[in-house]
């Protein structure tokens, strides 16, 4: 099946610092990526759809202006969390849209941020 | 508006013993499913997906659901488990690939050696 990898695997920061976090589908194009947020001991909410070349849809009560998203090509797109604070710390999963046959998304295998 | 529902938070269950974790979803389209599993402190695994035809369902580690769509259910199934089967398990579904995927709650499955 398609690859989707993310960079890094896991961060530590301080708070007030901003973190990048990346997501590339390696081996297709995905036009549509989604970046979703785990707490420990919950199910995954999404946080936003990234679409290739244009603005970011926040899902409702994620902060846009804290949780910045860019998709600059077709093959990656980028989660940057600005002045992170420890309640940012979570487990950061993407996922890129696969529309080819067995339409599905490929998951990433997530980003752990802890934030001191 | 679309949802999953995962009864069973926690689902303890002896070696070699066979399980079942319930999933019901409500959607007024029609949607692809899915089974994910997640080991401790790792990312998501796809156990199966159903998109179309057989509503019987085969997916990786012998597990196996079915899609009834009177019941709008999705139920995961095991013959026998293993230890290695303690993970968290999560239902989930999906309009299209450009949709979002929507989580169930989660399945905590502790395999009793």
């Amino acid at each position: 099946g398609a690859v989707v990898s993310q960079h890094p695997s896991w961060v530590i920061c301080k708070s007030g610092t901003s973190v990048k976090i990346e997501c590339r589908s390696l081996d297709f194009q995905a036009t549509t990526m989604f970046w979703y947020r785990q707490f420990p001991k919950q199910s995954l909410m999404l946080m936003a759809t990234s679409n290739e070349g244009s603005k970011a849809t926040y899902e409702q009560g994620v902060e846009k202006d804290k949780f910045l998203i860019n998709h600059a090509s077709l093959t990656l797109s980028t989660l940057t969390v600005t002045s992170a604070h420890p309640e940012d710390s979570s487990f950061y999963i993407c996922s890129a849209s696969w529309t080819g046959p067995g339409e599905t998304q490929y998951f990433g295998p997530g980003t752990r941020l802890l934030v001191l | 508006a679309q949802s999953v529902t995962q009864l069973d938070s926690q689902v303890p269950v002896f070696e070699e013993a066979p399980v079942e974790l319930r999933c019901n979803y409500s959607s007024s389209v029609s949607v692809y499913l899915f089974w994910y599993v997640q080991y401790p402190n790792q990312g998501l695994q796809l156990l199966l997906k159903y998109l179309s035809g057989s509503t019987l369902v085969k997916g990786i580690n012998g597990f196996e659901a079915e899609f009834n769509k009177s019941q709008t259910s999705f139920h995961l199934r095991k013959p026998s488990v293993h230890i290695s089967d303690t993970a968290e398990y999560f239902c989930a579904i999906m309009k299209t690939s450009y949709d979002k995927v929507i989580f169930g709650p989660g399945t905590s499955l502790s395999v009793i050696p």
